[in-house]
């Protein structure tokens, strides 16, 4: 079965420093792949999603995801920071029918 | 828009007690999840249907049960509550093996 590794627990950085947030998943073939946000008091909601096509992915409030293949990773990636992406983001990859989520990254941005 | 409501937002129950979550969906999808969400474990998979009245064990399906008698209903039981189910659980659902929309959460705390 799938599993996915986010290695950074807690990151914490000023406005308007970049952001990239580690992924990797654990074995090839055809994947699935989602980065989900929950910010605070909020539901989780999706930020981007890869099925194919073009490895960097765009995804909402100025986020992008790449998806490298060889390396087994689809790293997340902002180029500025703001205050309001304070918030816990997740990885995941579809296994079947199911989302197999890593252990969440928290992202704290101070002014 | 995708609306996944859920029963509660907070709940306290006492330790034995029989417990139900419930879940609404409003946008007709066949699949339906409960996760529960822990820090430092990120999201883990209880239960999940594919239509109704059917139901698949995820990865941590002790202590629980589902009914889905309804297609856009998808309820949790813990038939005994234990303090170690003190969690947050998260229900969502998905139009086949498209990206999940969650619900808010709820917060159970068993004393």
């Amino acid at each position: 079965a799938q599993s996915v590794s986010q290695h950074n627990h807690h990151v914490i950085l000023s406005e308007a420093a970049s952001l990239e947030l580690g992924c990797n998943y654990s074995y090839g073939g055809t994947v699935n792949l989602f980065w989900y946000v929950q910010y605070p008091g909020q539901h989780l909601q999706l930020l981007l999603k890869y099925f194919s096509g073009d490895p960097l992915v765009k995804g909402i409030k100025g986020f992008e995801a790449e998806f490298i293949k060889s390396k087994f990773s689809f790293n997340l990636r902002k180029p500025s920071v703001q205050w309001s992406d304070t918030a816990e983001y997740f990885c995941a990859v579809k296994d079947t029918d199911k989302l197999i989520f890593g252990t969440g990254t928290r992202l704290q941005v101070f002014p | 828009d995708v609306k996944v409501t859920q029963s509660s937002r907070y709940l306290v129950k006492r330790t034995g007690e029989k417990v139900f979550l419930e879940c609404v969906q409003d946008m007709d999808h066949e699949n339906m999840f409960w996760y529960r969400q822990d820090p430092g474990l990120g999201l883990r998979l209880i239960y999940f249907s594919y239509d109704v009245k059917m139901k698949e064990k995820g990865d941590i399906p002790e202590g629980y049960s589902v009914s889905r008698e309804k297609k856009e209903r998808f309820s949790l039981i813990l038939e005994s509550a234990s303090t170690n189910q003190t969690s947050m659980y998260l229900c969502a659902s998905s139009l086949f093996s498209n990206e999940q929309f969650f619900g808010p959460g709820t917060r159970l705390t068993v004393l």
